[in-house]
């Protein structure tokens, strides 16, 4: 079983276009998160979420929604499609709480978003 | 200045040890890590080393933490051609993990 599973794992859509981009975690995690990484193979947070409540927003255009139904998803909205929102973005959990598991974040396979 | 910080290649030759260097700018920084990603794939956990721990030992990786400094380094031993990926060191604060810029390791026969 896949831990953390994000879906499409390519997306090819014209600008302007709404795409969402989905993730789901196994692990029974409470913090989840979303990355970006550019060409240059940057890695960047945009958000992350612990127990469906976002406490992290990072400098990301007000275009990227995401949503926590529950603790397992977290899901990535994005609006009004620029071309500089090409990139892959990564879905990533871990559990914070405890030092056994170093606080380890999992990390998906990868989103790969080409906007034309 | 970025909070983590690595070199962006390494060339090394098939059989030789690889060391990838990363400095930190946070001393409250309680666990870091390293990651590998392959081309086209995700990152995948290589290795974590506890703040409090000078260094960490796993088969052919070595990881060394100098606290002071502010530095880490992850030391592969006889490395391969498959070895061939990029590494991300990571700091962890509070709920923020936050990464290097990444090193591209070359290995060459």
């Amino acid at each position: 079983d896949t831990a953390v599973s994000q879906t499409p794992k390519y997306l090819v859509t014209q600008m302007g276009n709404d795409k969402s981009i989905k993730c789901e975690q196994n692990l029974g995690h409470d913090t989840m998160y979303w990355y970006k990484q550019d060409s240059k193979k940057f890695l960047k947070i945009m958000f992350s979420y612990n127990n469906k409540e976002l406490i992290i927003n990072e400098t990301v255009p007000n275009r990227f929604s995401p949503k926590s139904p529950d603790k397992a998803h977290l899901n990535l909205h994005i609006n009004s499609l620029e071309l500089g929102d090409s990139a892959v973005y990564f879905c990533a959990s871990s559990q914070d709480g405890g030092h056994h598991s170093g606080n380890t974040i999992y990390f998906g396979e990868g989103s790969w978003l080409t906007v034309v | 200045g970025e909070d983590v910080e690595q070199s962006l290649f390494l060339s090394v030759r098939e059989g030789d040890s690889s060391v990838i260097n990363c400095t930190y700018t946070d001393s409250s920084s309680t666990y870091l890590y390293w990651y590998k990603q392959e081309p086209g794939a995700g990152l995948q956990l290589l290795t974590y080393i506890f703040s409090n721990m000078d260094m960490k030992q796993d088969q052919r990786l070595t990881v060394l933490l100098n606290k002071k400094d502010k530095h880490l380094s992850l030391r592969i031993a006889d490395t391969q051609t498959g070895d061939s990926a990029i590494y991300f060191c990571a700091e962890r604060k509070s709920y923020i993990p936050t990464f290097g810029r990444g090193t591209s390791l070359i290995v060459h026969p």
